[in-house]
């Protein structure tokens, strides 16, 4: 049972122009949500993350938006770049009985390609 | 601060071997996690630690063994590789365990033939 579902295996945009990549969730016991770039023959780095108490949460092109009665989230990259092209990681996790712990639960990931 | 390192890089085992995947993180985090990839699909958590001395199962534990005994190293060790183990490991750490983004390592790629 994939708790974490990432639907796109891949997303090609020409640069400066919007990327969004989506991440959905059955567990509604989630309250914490991050996004991971990868790069090949890399570990996953963090890039932003949001608590279920937004709905929203920007850091610089990078922006996270998150909607708990559809358990969907997305991130937009706004201008895209062609360094953005990477694979990208949706986890969740939430707290149980007073801490997760941090344990984090993956999507499959989506393969960004951002054109020149 | 060299973050998470992982030893070794690569690996070829042979059914059957043993092995042990070497996770250091220079950081004082207190969490520190193993997870596993495959091919097309995300990290699945193997073992976590959440201090020196206590450790837990994660969501695909068998197979595998962890200690930790000082709050730096956290190794993982296959007894008996198998080919389903064939796959890249990574290794991560946080701070705490709520709400606190996990710094991983390079990765190990394993393969058992």
């Amino acid at each position: 049972d994939q708790q974490v579902k990432q639907n796109s295996p891949s997303l090609s945009v020409q640069e400066g122009r919007i990327s969004i990549l989506n991440c959905d969730y059955t567990n509604s016991m989630f309250d914490y949500f991050l996004w991971y770039k990868k790069y090949p023959a890399e570990g996953p780095t963090f890039l932003i993350s949001i608590s279920s108490i937004k709905d929203k949460n920007e850091d610089g092109r990078f922006t996270v938006f998150l909607n708990k009665s559809a358990k969907h989230l997305s991130l937009h990259i706004v201008p895209s770049q062609p360094g953005d092209s990477a694979v990208y990681f949706c986890a969740a996790s939430y707290i149980a009985g007073g801490t997760s712990y941090g344990k984090l639960t993956f999507g499959q990931g989506t393969i960004l390609t951002v054109h020149p | 601060n060299a973050g998470v390192t992982q030893t070794p890089k690569f690996r070829i085992l042979k059914i059957g071997q043993s092995m042990t995947l070497q996770c250091t993180q220079d950081m004082n985090h207190n969490y520190m996690y193993w997870y596993r990839q495959d091919p097309g699909m995300g990290l699945k958590l193997i073992y976590y630690s959440v201090g020196a001395g206590i450790t837990d199962k994660g969501e695909v534990p068998n197979g595998y063994n962890v200690s930790r005994s000082t709050t730096e190293d956290f190794p993982l060790r296959l007894e008996l590789a198998a080919p389903s183990q064939t796959s890249v490991y990574f290794c991560a750490s946080s701070y705490s365990g709520d709400w606190n983004e996990q710094f991983f390592g390079p990765g190990t790629r394993l393969t058992v033939l």
